[in-house]
């Protein structure tokens, strides 16, 4: 089975510090990992993928996530938040090595940026 | 214009009744998703289908349906049997191709009166 923790439900960070959203997964195989951002009322938005290759991934809207295998996380990072940046975030894995061929995702986090 | 298309945005419906959301996509692509989010839960996994005329259950099918007759449409139907079904209905999809990302639509959120 596959699965994925987002265990802080909100993140509340200052406009211009750097923020991290944390995710950590559990798969049989190997993982694709993904993260999406929703707005109010809206749907998913993509924002970064890790397939294979390079631990540091780089994505939409200046975020970055750092895949991590023997910690089993991917935390989403930017370096200077935005107030633009708050949102609702969501970690999902699949997991290549299994027949279910869906995403499975986290709970969410609250990103708060205040001015 | 390309995407995902849900439709209605909001939808009201009376016990006992069923409903049906509609998910067009015009992006070509194989695999349809729907998921059902509920606050502080994320997003559950409700069907899913792979290719025309196939589908499977996800995590929480039970007092759902859906059909996927043609690649393009993959609509839900929730039944009189699903007993709590007030929520926000994400729809996605995604090609054929392991590594990619899917994409979803805007939602629908359904509430029962």
């Amino acid at each position: 089975a596959q699965s994925v923790a987002q265990p802080e439900d909100q993140v509340n960070v200052a406009e211009g510090n750097p923020l991290t959203v944390k995710c950590t997964y559990s798969v049989s195989g190997n993982p694709y990992l993904f993260w999406y951002v929703q707005y109010p009322n809206r749907g998913l938005q993509f924002l970064l993928k890790y397939i294979t290759g390079d631990n540091l991934v780089k994505g939409s809207y200046g975020f970055e996530a750092e895949f991590n295998k023997s910690q089993t996380s991917f935390h989403l990072k930017k370096p200077s938040a935005l107030v633009s940046d708050s949102a609702l975030y969501f970690c999902a894995v699949r997991d290549l090595d299994t027949g279910r061929r869906a995403l499975t995702f986290g709970s969410g986090t609250r990103l708060q940026v205040q001015p | 214009d390309g995407g995902i298309t849900q439709s209605p945005k909001y939808l009201f419906r009376k016990e006992g009744q069923n409903v049906t959301l509609s998910c067009e996509q015009n992006l070509n692509h194989d695999a349809m998703y729907w998921y059902r989010q509920d606050p502080g839960q994320g997003l559950r996994l409700i069907y899913y289908s792979q290719i025309v005329n196939d589908f499977q259950k996800g995590d929480i099918a039970e007092g759902y349906s859906v059909s996927r007759e043609k690649k393009e449409s993959f609509p839900l139907t929730v039944t009189s049997a699903q007993k709590n079904p007030t929520a926000f209905y994400l729809c996605a999809s995604r090609t054929g191709v392991p590594n990619t990302e899917a994409f979803f639509g805007q939602g629908t959120r359904l509430t029962v009166v």
